[in-house]
C-alpha cells in the first residue's frame, strides 16, 4: 500500500556519494508534510535517521543528509562506508489516508 | 533511556485474533508530547503503518485495517495494545511498536521496539 516510491536498490564504492529518491504526491509530500528517513540493517528494527526533512538525531553522522522539494525528497549518503549497507525507508503523512505512509524501501549495497 | 518491548504469541491460527502488547519503559505513556504507534513488516517486504493511539484513548487507523483493528492504552501498566481480528496468512509479519512524534506537518516514529514475529498458520 506504499504511496511513496523509492528505487529498489542503489550501490556505490566505499567513499562515494549515493542518493535515494522518494517520490510522493499532492496528498503527502506535495501537500507540505515533512519527510523522515529510517535505516534498517539486516535483521534489526528500523532506526530514525533523518526527521523533518533534514534534521539528524543525536548520534547520526553528518554523512547523512536529507532534502525535500515539491512532491519528492532525497536522502544522500556521502563517504559511503561498509556499515551503511541496509534498507532505507522514507516516511510522511498522507491526508487522504489520515495517517502515515512509508516508501517502498531502497537497499544500499557497498561494493 | 526510553525502551519499547513488544510481547504476544508468535503463532496465531487463521481466522483468530492477534493480540500484542507494547511495554514502555523510560518514559510515561501519559507524556502529552507523544503518541504511540504500531507498524508491521511482512517477511522480505516493506513497512506498513497499522495505527496510532494517544494516552487519552484517541485512535487513528490505517483504513486497510480499520474494520479489524482495535488499539487500547493501559496507563497503569505503561502499556498499549493491538488486536487484529480475523487474521490470514497475509498478516504474518514482524510487528513493531514505536513512540510517535506528531504535529500539524509531521508524524514520525522514534524509537522503535525490537519487533516480534507473528506467524499465522494452522
Amino acid at each position: 500500500q506504499s504511496v511513496l516510491t523509492q528505487p529498489p536498490s542503489v550501490s556505490g564504492a566505499p567513499g562515494q556519494r549515493v542518493t535515494i529518491s522518494c517520490t510522493g504526491s499532492s496528498t503527502n509530500i506535495g501537500a507540505g508534510y515533512d519527510v523522515h528517513w529510517y535505516q534498517q540493517p539486516p535483521g534489526t528494527a528500523p532506526k530514525l535517521l533523518i526527521y523533518v526533512n533534514n534534521n539528524r538525531p543525536s548520534g547520526v553522522p553528518d554523512r547523512f543528509s536529507g532534502s525535500k522539494s515539491g512532491t519528492s525528497a532525497s536522502l544522500a549518503i556521502s563517504g559511503l562506508q561498509a556499515e551503511d549497507e541496509a534498507d532505507y525507508y522514507c516516511q510522511s503523512y498522507d491526508r487522504s489516508l489520515g495517517g502515515s505512509v512509508f516508501g517502498t524501501g531502497t537497499k544500499v549495497t557497498v561494493l | 533511556q526510553l525502551q519499547l518491548q513488544e510481547s504476544g504469541p508468535g503463532l496465531v491460527k487463521p481466522s483468530e485474533t492477534l493480540s500484542l502488547t507494547c511495554t514502555v519503559s523510560g518514559d510515561s505513556i501519559r507524556n502529552k508530547n507523544y503518541y504511540w504507534g504500531w507498524i508491521r513488516q511482512p517477511p522480505g517486504k516493506g513497512l506498513e503503518w497499522i495505527g496510532t493511539i494517544y494516552y487519552s484513548g484517541s485512535t487513528y487507523y490505517n483504513p486497510s485495517f480499520k474494520s479489524r483493528v482495535t488499539k487500547s492504552v493501559d496507563t497503569s501498566k505503561n502499556q498499549f495494545s493491538l488486536k487484529l481480528s480475523t487474521v490470514t496468512a497475509a498478516d504474518t509479519a514482524v510487528y513493531y511498536c514505536a513512540r510517535q512524534s506528531v504535529s500539524s506537518t509531521y508524524w514520525f516514529f522514534d524509537p522503535w521496539g525490537r519487533g516480534t514475529l507473528v506467524t499465522v498458520s494452522s
